[in-house]
This record gives C-alpha cells, sequence and structure tokens, in this order.
C-alpha cells in the first residue's frame, strides 16, 4: 500500500491529453515539492517534473505538472505512443522523514 | 555529464551477504544525497533511504530500516547498499539515484543509475 494514491491506468488514443492523479496528505504532498518520473518498459526512471511544474532540460513542453492542496497532477498533451510507460510521483514525507512514491500509473496510448 | 554507474547483476542464496556499488562521475559526488530505490518484479517504485556521501549521514525508509545499511566512500565517488543475510524477498532491481542538492528543499531524483538487478534463489 503506497503513502501516495495513483490510479492504476489511464488510456487515451494519439494525440490526446491524459491528465495522471497523485493523492497525498499534509504531512506530504501538502507541504513538499512533487516530482514525476517516467519508466519506460525495460529502463530506469528518468525525471520528468520537479518541484511540482518544472522541467528539467530536453523534456517537451507536452509534459506539465501541477499541485494543489494534498493532490497534485501529471499532464500530458499530444499523446504518443512512445510516451506509454509507468509514471510515479514522488515527494518527501515529513512525518515518516523519508521518500515516498505513489504506486504507479500505467499509460496506454490506444 | 552527470553519471551513476551500478555494478553488475548478482545471483545468492538466500543467507549470503552482499554489497552492490553505485559510482558517481561528473560532478561534486559530496554535494549530493545518493538515493536508493526497490522495484520488485513487476511492482512499483520503493523508497529505501538515502545517504550524504560527505558524511556518511543517513535517512532509511521505516520499511528497510534495520534490514539494508548505505554507506559511501567518497574518496572514490561511490555509495553501497549492502545486505548480511539475503531472504528471497529482497530479488529486485535496485536503483541508485541522485538526489536534489544536500542542504536545500529539493527532493527529486535527476539522475539514476542504470539498476542491479539481485536474485536470491536456493
Amino acid at each position: 500500500q503506497s503513502v501516495l494514491t495513483q490510479p492504476p491506468s489511464v488510456s487515451a488514443a494519439p494525440g490526446q491529453k491524459v491528465t495522471i492523479s497523485c493523492s497525498g496528505s499534509s504531512s506530504n504532498i501538502g507541504n513538499n515539492y512533487v516530482s514525476w518520473y517516467q519508466q519506460l518498459p525495460g529502463t530506469a526512471p528518468k525525471l520528468l517534473i520537479y518541484e511540482n511544474n518544472k522541467r528539467p532540460s530536453g523534456i517537451p513542453d507536452r509534459f506539465s505538472g501541477s499541485k494543489s492542496g494534498t493532490s497534485a497532477t501529471l499532464a500530458i498533451t499530444g499523446l504518443q505512443t512512445g510516451d506509454e510507460a509507468d509514471y510515479y510521483c514522488g515527494t518527501w514525507d515529513s512525518s515518516l522523514s523519508a521518500g515516498v512514491f505513489g504506486g504507479g500509473t500505467d499509460l496506454t496510448v490506444l | 555529464e552527470v553519471q551513476l554507474v551500478q555494478s553488475g547483476a548478482e545471483v545468492k542464496k538466500p543467507g549470503e551477504s552482499l554489497r552492490i556499488s553505485c559510482k558517481g562521475s561528473g560532478y561534486s559526488f559530496t554535494g549530493y544525497w545518493i538515493t536508493w530505490v526497490r522495484q520488485m518484479p513487476g511492482k512499483g517504485l520503493e523508497w529505501m533511504g538515502r545517504i550524504d556521501p560527505d558524511d556518511s549521514y543517513t535517512n532509511y525508509s521505516p520499511s528497510f530500516q534495520g534490514h539494508v545499511t548505505m554507506s559511501a566512500d567518497k574518496s572514490i565517488s561511490t555509495a553501497y547498499l549492502q545486505w548480511s543475510t539475503l531472504k528471497a524477498s529482497d530479488t529486485a532491481m535496485y536503483y541508485c539515484a541522485r538526489h536534489g542538492p544536500i542542504g536545500t528543499s529539493s527532493n527529486y531524483l535527476d539522475y539514476w543509475g542504470q539498476g542491479a538487478l539481485v536474485t536470491v534463489s536456493s
């Protein structure tokens, strides 16, 4: 049981937009930055979004992040088949004094 | 170029000990935490803990405290994850990752190692 809650799977057609939610509490998302990671099959995770809504160099602006209260959202526009991957949210939990991840969301581009 | 290079795959028997490594390059190794992440077969990411390579201060997740030991040798820019007694349930991919700069509120993992597959089987 993960500390952060994500939907197990989402799907959308190529070119469409999809959003992935990440729900937590005041001890984690509510008072700490959220980051998002993409894990393509058979590869190591890659940082997509940091500090709620910032993109590392090289990440296209089709990927965006937002945070409100104890929830965060990753949005992906202009979906491509290459976006099929598992997506994870992560943050710090001040009560646990440890990092935490969501359970991951499997994105299918139909 | 920032790189984290991990040691290779390991096959061990239950009860054996193991240490895997993560060598950083292309940045100031003592300026950033190293975090370890477990991914069991077909499962999600689990935050195990982090180490400050400068003074070897550690934060462990309660789920992993007492089961693994993190260490670092800053003279060779290498972090380690160690088990004294492996169990079959330790079978997983283990990633090291660079955590945001020490002394800041940054908690993201911006560079990841390639992963080390640990298989524990009799």
